[in-house]
């Protein structure tokens, strides 16, 4: 079963465009909603993270937007640069004794912007 | 760097033989993770460690692999009687814990098992 659904799969977006990159969840313990950036032959990479008690986190030109009631999150790049490129993973965790440690990941998203 | 490190970066074994990777991190980090990543998937968690405790096993994790921490510090992963299905990225994370806020794990860059 999966519990984190991410889409799409890849995109591709002009330099200067907004990507978008969705995820929904069904564990409704998930308190802790973070996206990975990961480049080729690296590790992934925090970008920016959300709990649920906002809607929106907006650090320099990417953005998360959550909605609770739907259990769905999302992840906005503004201004996409060819640097940007890379593969973004959304992930989510629940509390368990005081904690937020067990990572559930999406399949990826591969994002290629061309130039 | 001061980053979590990994060795070997890419491993190319036998079916049946053992193998064992190394992780080390961030040094005051007192949390370390082993997530495993096949080719088009996400991290899939492995076990995790809080000082020297390992505290939880996923079920991913067959009898055939064992994961320490002594001291606390680095850790080793190894696999006895590799399988081609455990052919995969093997990443290892660490965090430092704190009281009130989550805390952020930090990747590796991972470690390609290459089972034939």
């Amino acid at each position: 079963q999966q519990q984190v659904k991410q889409s799409p799969q890849s995109l591709i977006v002009q330099k200067g465009g907004i990507s978008i990159i969705n995820c929904a969840y069904e564990n409704t313990a998930f308190d802790y909603f973070p996206w990975y950036q990961q480049f080729p032959g690296k590790g992934p990479a925090l970008l920016i993270a959300i709990r649920p008690d906002v809607s929106e986190k907006k650090e320099g030109r990417f953005t998360i937007s959550f909605n609770k009631s739907a259990k769905q999150f999302s992840l906005h790049i503004m201004d996409s640069q060819p640097g940007d490129s890379a593969t973004y993973f959304c992930a989510a965790s629940q509390n368990s004794g005081g904690s937020n440690y067990k990572l559930t990941f999406g399949k990826g998203t591969l994002l290629t912007v061309n130039p | 760097d001061t980053g979590v490190s990994q060795d070997p970066r890419h491993k190319i074994t036998k079916r049946g033989q053992n193998v064992t990777f190394r992780c080390d991190p961030i040094s005051e980090h007192n949390r370390l993770y082993w997530y495993r990543q096949t080719l088009g998937q996400g991290p899939e968690f492995l076990t995790y460690f809080q000082n020297e405790a390992q505290l939880e096993k996923s079920r991913l994790l067959s009898d055939r692999f064992s994961a320490e921490r002594p001291k606390g510090s680095f850790s080793t992963l190894e696999i006895q009687r590799t399988e081609q299905g455990d052919s995969a990225m093997y990443l290892c994370a660490s965090s430092l814990a704190q009281l009130t806020l989550t805390d952020t794990q930090y990747f590796g860059p991972g470690t390609r098992l290459t089972v034939l």
